[in-house]
Protein backbone atom coordinates (compact mmCIF):
# COMPACT_ATOMS: atom_id res chain seq x y z
CA UNK A 1 0.00 0.00 0.00
CA UNK A 2 1.16 3.44 -0.97
CA UNK A 3 2.41 5.44 2.11
CA UNK A 4 1.35 8.91 2.62
CA UNK A 5 2.45 12.14 4.30
CA UNK A 6 0.53 15.01 6.56
CA UNK A 7 1.49 17.51 8.73
CA UNK A 8 2.42 16.92 12.17
CA UNK A 9 -0.08 19.26 13.11
CA UNK A 10 -2.08 21.68 12.24
CA UNK A 11 -4.70 24.86 14.24
CA UNK A 12 -7.97 26.24 13.07
CA UNK A 13 -10.48 28.49 14.73
CA UNK A 14 -13.69 27.19 15.36
CA UNK A 15 -16.21 28.31 12.88
CA UNK A 16 -13.59 28.23 10.61
CA UNK A 17 -13.10 25.29 7.77
CA UNK A 18 -10.14 23.27 8.45
CA UNK A 19 -7.83 21.87 5.38
CA UNK A 20 -6.38 19.09 6.34
CA UNK A 21 -3.53 18.12 3.41
CA UNK A 22 -2.25 15.02 2.38
CA UNK A 23 0.38 14.26 -0.12
CA UNK A 24 0.27 10.31 -2.01
CA UNK A 25 2.69 10.50 -4.52
CA UNK A 26 3.28 7.02 -5.23
CA UNK A 27 -0.37 5.67 -4.93
CA UNK A 28 -1.61 3.02 -7.58
CA UNK A 29 -4.43 2.85 -9.47
CA UNK A 30 -6.74 0.82 -7.55
CA UNK A 31 -5.98 2.51 -4.23
CA UNK A 32 -8.52 4.79 -2.52
CA UNK A 33 -8.25 7.48 -0.41
CA UNK A 34 -9.68 6.75 3.03
CA UNK A 35 -9.77 9.63 5.94
CA UNK A 36 -10.34 8.88 9.82
CA UNK A 37 -9.91 10.71 12.62
CA UNK A 38 -9.44 9.32 16.31
CA UNK A 39 -10.14 11.54 19.10
CA UNK A 40 -8.08 11.20 22.24
CA UNK A 41 -8.27 7.33 23.90
CA UNK A 42 -11.31 6.33 21.54
CA UNK A 43 -11.14 4.01 18.35
CA UNK A 44 -11.10 5.46 14.83
CA UNK A 45 -13.98 7.13 13.35
CA UNK A 46 -14.47 6.88 9.64
CA UNK A 47 -14.77 10.21 7.68
CA UNK A 48 -14.70 9.37 3.91
CA UNK A 49 -13.22 7.47 1.16
CA UNK A 50 -12.81 8.59 -2.18
CA UNK A 51 -10.87 6.96 -5.97
CA UNK A 52 -10.97 9.56 -8.04
CA UNK A 53 -13.88 11.96 -7.91
CA UNK A 54 -14.73 14.64 -4.94
CA UNK A 55 -16.51 13.06 -2.25
CA UNK A 56 -18.78 14.57 0.35
CA UNK A 57 -20.89 13.41 3.31
CA UNK A 58 -22.63 14.76 6.32
CA UNK A 59 -19.07 15.62 8.21
CA UNK A 60 -16.41 16.19 5.71
CA UNK A 61 -15.97 16.91 1.94
CA UNK A 62 -12.79 14.85 0.43
CA UNK A 63 -11.02 16.47 -2.87
CA UNK A 64 -8.80 14.44 -4.97
CA UNK A 65 -6.66 16.14 -7.19
CA UNK A 66 -6.37 15.10 -10.73
CA UNK A 67 -3.33 12.72 -11.08
CA UNK A 68 -4.65 11.79 -7.87
CA UNK A 69 -1.11 12.14 -5.92
CA UNK A 70 -2.41 14.24 -3.29
CA UNK A 71 -5.70 15.01 -1.40
CA UNK A 72 -7.57 17.42 1.07
CA UNK A 73 -10.27 16.54 3.46
CA UNK A 74 -12.13 20.10 4.42
CA UNK A 75 -14.19 20.17 7.20
CA UNK A 76 -16.58 23.18 6.61
CA UNK A 77 -17.15 24.54 9.88
CA UNK A 78 -14.92 23.10 12.89
CA UNK A 79 -16.10 23.29 16.05
CA UNK A 80 -14.42 22.20 19.67
CA UNK A 81 -15.25 18.47 19.33
CA UNK A 82 -13.45 17.94 16.00
CA UNK A 83 -10.10 18.52 18.21
CA UNK A 84 -8.98 15.33 16.78
CA UNK A 85 -6.11 13.13 15.25
CA UNK A 86 -6.82 12.92 11.46
CA UNK A 87 -5.08 9.94 9.25
CA UNK A 88 -5.14 9.75 5.80
CA UNK A 89 -4.53 6.22 4.33
CA UNK A 90 -4.56 4.89 0.75
CA UNK A 91 -5.69 1.09 0.40
CA UNK A 92 -6.64 -1.60 -2.09
CA UNK A 93 -10.52 -1.80 -1.89
CA UNK A 94 -11.74 -5.03 -2.75
CA UNK A 95 -10.03 -8.24 -2.55
CA UNK A 96 -9.90 -10.17 0.82
CA UNK A 97 -7.72 -8.04 2.71
CA UNK A 98 -8.17 -4.40 1.96
CA UNK A 99 -6.08 -3.77 5.42
CA UNK A 100 -5.27 0.16 6.52
CA UNK A 101 -1.91 0.71 7.87
CA UNK A 102 -1.59 3.96 9.72
CA UNK A 103 0.91 6.53 9.03
CA UNK A 104 1.36 9.39 12.46
CA UNK A 105 -1.39 11.60 11.41
CA UNK A 106 -2.01 15.14 11.58
CA UNK A 107 -3.43 16.30 14.76
CA UNK A 108 -5.53 19.86 14.08
CA UNK A 109 -6.10 21.53 17.22
CA UNK A 110 -9.81 23.48 16.91
CA UNK A 111 -9.18 27.04 18.33
CA UNK A 112 -12.43 28.71 20.51
CA UNK B 1 -22.13 4.02 9.76
CA UNK B 2 -21.81 0.55 11.38
CA UNK B 3 -21.14 -0.18 14.59
CA UNK B 4 -18.37 -2.28 15.98
CA UNK B 5 -18.44 -3.20 19.68
CA UNK B 6 -15.74 -4.58 21.73
CA UNK B 7 -15.64 -6.19 25.32
CA UNK B 8 -14.52 -5.04 28.05
CA UNK B 9 -13.26 -1.24 27.60
CA UNK B 10 -10.72 -1.92 30.42
CA UNK B 11 -9.20 -4.65 32.09
CA UNK B 12 -6.93 -5.38 34.73
CA UNK B 13 -5.21 -8.97 34.83
CA UNK B 14 -2.10 -10.25 36.69
CA UNK B 15 1.32 -10.96 34.94
CA UNK B 16 1.00 -14.45 33.42
CA UNK B 17 -2.52 -14.97 33.23
CA UNK B 18 -4.29 -14.81 29.84
CA UNK B 19 -7.27 -12.04 28.90
CA UNK B 20 -9.46 -12.61 25.79
CA UNK B 21 -11.30 -9.47 24.04
CA UNK B 22 -14.05 -9.63 22.04
CA UNK B 23 -14.90 -7.69 19.21
CA UNK B 24 -18.58 -7.89 17.50
CA UNK B 25 -20.26 -6.27 14.11
CA UNK B 26 -23.50 -5.82 15.35
CA UNK B 27 -25.76 -4.88 12.48
CA UNK B 28 -23.37 -6.61 9.86
CA UNK B 29 -21.53 -9.34 8.72
CA UNK B 30 -17.78 -9.48 8.63
CA UNK B 31 -16.05 -11.96 7.05
CA UNK B 32 -12.85 -9.94 7.79
CA UNK B 33 -11.57 -8.12 11.05
CA UNK B 34 -8.23 -6.28 12.08
CA UNK B 35 -7.00 -6.08 15.15
CA UNK B 36 -4.59 -3.52 16.15
CA UNK B 37 -2.34 -2.24 19.62
CA UNK B 38 -1.83 1.24 19.93
CA UNK B 39 1.05 2.61 22.34
CA UNK B 40 0.65 6.26 24.06
CA UNK B 41 1.36 9.18 21.69
CA UNK B 42 1.80 6.23 19.21
CA UNK B 43 -0.11 5.40 15.95
CA UNK B 44 -2.38 2.54 15.67
CA UNK B 45 0.04 -1.00 14.80
CA UNK B 46 -2.03 -3.41 12.85
CA UNK B 47 -1.04 -7.01 14.84
CA UNK B 48 -3.08 -9.41 12.50
CA UNK B 49 -5.99 -9.91 10.29
CA UNK B 50 -8.47 -12.20 11.20
CA UNK B 51 -10.86 -14.33 8.22
CA UNK B 52 -13.60 -15.80 9.11
CA UNK B 53 -13.27 -19.40 9.22
CA UNK B 54 -9.50 -19.41 8.79
CA UNK B 55 -6.42 -18.94 10.58
CA UNK B 56 -5.02 -15.13 10.77
CA UNK B 57 -2.67 -13.64 9.15
CA UNK B 58 0.06 -11.57 11.52
CA UNK B 59 2.05 -8.71 10.75
CA UNK B 60 5.53 -9.48 10.66
CA UNK B 61 6.88 -9.47 14.48
CA UNK B 62 3.61 -10.25 16.34
CA UNK B 63 3.91 -13.35 18.06
CA UNK B 64 1.02 -15.54 17.16
CA UNK B 65 1.30 -18.15 19.94
CA UNK B 66 1.05 -15.41 22.03
CA UNK B 67 -1.53 -13.23 20.79
CA UNK B 68 -4.00 -16.05 19.86
CA UNK B 69 -7.22 -14.77 17.50
CA UNK B 70 -9.99 -16.33 16.39
CA UNK B 71 -12.67 -15.67 14.11
CA UNK B 72 -15.57 -18.38 14.75
CA UNK B 73 -18.71 -16.40 13.40
CA UNK B 74 -19.01 -13.51 10.74
CA UNK B 75 -19.92 -11.17 13.75
CA UNK B 76 -17.83 -11.95 16.45
CA UNK B 77 -13.31 -12.23 16.19
CA UNK B 78 -12.05 -12.79 19.90
CA UNK B 79 -8.38 -11.79 20.54
CA UNK B 80 -6.36 -13.52 23.52
CA UNK B 81 -3.41 -12.46 25.16
CA UNK B 82 -1.12 -15.16 26.63
CA UNK B 83 1.00 -14.93 29.63
CA UNK B 84 0.81 -11.12 29.75
CA UNK B 85 3.23 -9.24 31.30
CA UNK B 86 3.47 -5.73 31.63
CA UNK B 87 5.34 -4.73 28.48
CA UNK B 88 1.98 -5.86 26.72
CA UNK B 89 -0.28 -2.97 28.47
CA UNK B 90 -1.62 -1.15 25.90
CA UNK B 91 -4.90 0.31 23.78
CA UNK B 92 -5.98 -3.00 21.71
CA UNK B 93 -8.41 -1.73 18.74
CA UNK B 94 -10.54 -4.04 16.80
CA UNK B 95 -11.91 -2.89 13.06
CA UNK B 96 -14.29 -4.83 10.87
CA UNK B 97 -14.55 -4.48 7.12
CA UNK B 98 -18.24 -4.18 6.03
CA UNK B 99 -19.03 -5.89 2.32
CA UNK B 100 -18.32 -9.10 0.91
CA UNK B 101 -14.46 -10.09 -0.49
CA UNK B 102 -13.95 -9.01 -3.52
CA UNK B 103 -16.11 -5.36 -3.16
CA UNK B 104 -15.36 -1.81 -2.33
CA UNK B 105 -16.69 -1.34 1.14
CA UNK B 106 -15.83 0.07 4.40
CA UNK B 107 -14.00 -0.40 7.46
CA UNK B 108 -15.15 0.59 10.71
CA UNK B 109 -13.51 0.68 14.30
CA UNK B 110 -14.65 -0.48 17.89
CA UNK B 111 -14.18 1.57 20.80
CA UNK B 112 -11.15 -0.13 21.67
CA UNK B 113 -9.73 -1.99 25.02
CA UNK B 114 -7.25 -0.60 27.19
CA UNK B 115 -5.61 -3.55 29.03
CA UNK B 116 -2.82 -3.10 32.04
CA UNK B 117 -1.20 -6.08 33.37
CA UNK B 118 0.08 -5.57 36.89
Amino acid sequence: DAKTTQPTSMDCAEGRAANLPCNHSTISGNEYVYWYRQIHSQGPQYIIHGLKNNETNEMASLIITEDRKSSTLILPHATLRDTAVYYCIVSRSGGATNKLIFGTGTLLAVQP
Amino acid sequence: GAVVSQHPSWVICKSGTSVKIECRSLDFQATTMFWYRQFPKQSLMLMATSNEGSKATYEQGVEKDKFLINHASLTLSTLTVTSAHPEDSSFYICSAREGSRGSGNTIYFGEGSWLTVV
